[in-house]
């Protein structure tokens, strides 16, 4: 069963770049590594998806190693309202982790 | 276009009693995956459908049970309700299992049970 692990909670600050990374030892080697944006009360929203070295979308970066054991998302130039819960998870798992609780501050 | 949509937003329910939870999906997506989150942990995942037919199950009691219909809607069904049961319960669809866009969820029922 594949499962990831990410830090409970991160802190940043209005303007930087936030990396957070995921350890997925045992993913699948035909899975998508997919990354979720949840705000209280709400549903998790899709940010990224890719599956071995970089994909880079309009909000994000997705950066996966060769090896694929791990996974970094890089959120540019973070604002308050991307306070949020990050979660990473293989695509086809369908299994969330307890993911990142990212609080930006001014 | 409507998004994922689920009824009821909230619901207040008693021990013991029977729910149905329902959701729309995105229009011409065919699978339909649903989760429960309780406070402060990842959404937990219960079922996954897909033209129909149930693709996956997650660890529930037989309490849960869901179908699709061919219109590719769903409903979630759970029996003999538990206080343990109140959660926000989501519901997430994709055109296939296998989407470059991951799923999109709804916004979720609350279920509170007393």
């Amino acid at each position: 069963l594949a499962k990831t692990t990410q830090p409970i909670s991160m802190d940043s600050y209005e303007g930087q770049e936030v990396n957070i990374t995921c350890s997925h030892n045992n993913i699948a080697t035909n899975d998508y590594i997919t990354w979720y944006q949840q705000f209280p009360s709400q549903g998790p929203r899709f940010i990224i998806q890719g599956y071995k070295t970089k994909v880079t979308n309009e909000v994000a970066s997705l950066f996966i190693p060769a090896d694929r054991k791990s996974s970094t998302l890089s959120l540019p130039r973070v604002s308050l309202s991307d306070t949020a819960v990050y979660y990473c998870l293989g695509h086809s798992t369908l299994t969330f982790g307890k993911g990142t609780m990212l609080l930006v501050s001014p | 276009d409507a998004g994922v949509t689920q009824s009821p937003t909230h619901l207040i329910k008693t021990r013991g009693q029977h729910v149905t939870l329902r959701c729309s999906p995105i229009s011409g997506h065919k699978s339909v995956s649903w989760y429960q989150q309780v406070l402060g942990q990842g959404p937990q995942f219960i079922f996954q459908y897909y033209e129909k037919e149930e693709r996956g199950r997650g660890n529930f009691p037989d309490r849960f049970s869901a179908r699709q219909f061919p219109n590719y809607s769903s409903e979630l069904n759970v029996n003999a309700l538990l206080l343990g049961d109140s959660a926000l319960y989501l519901c997430a669809s994709s055109f296939s299992l296998l989407s470059n866009y991951g799923y999109t969820f709804g916004s979720g029922t609350r279920l509170t049970v007393v």
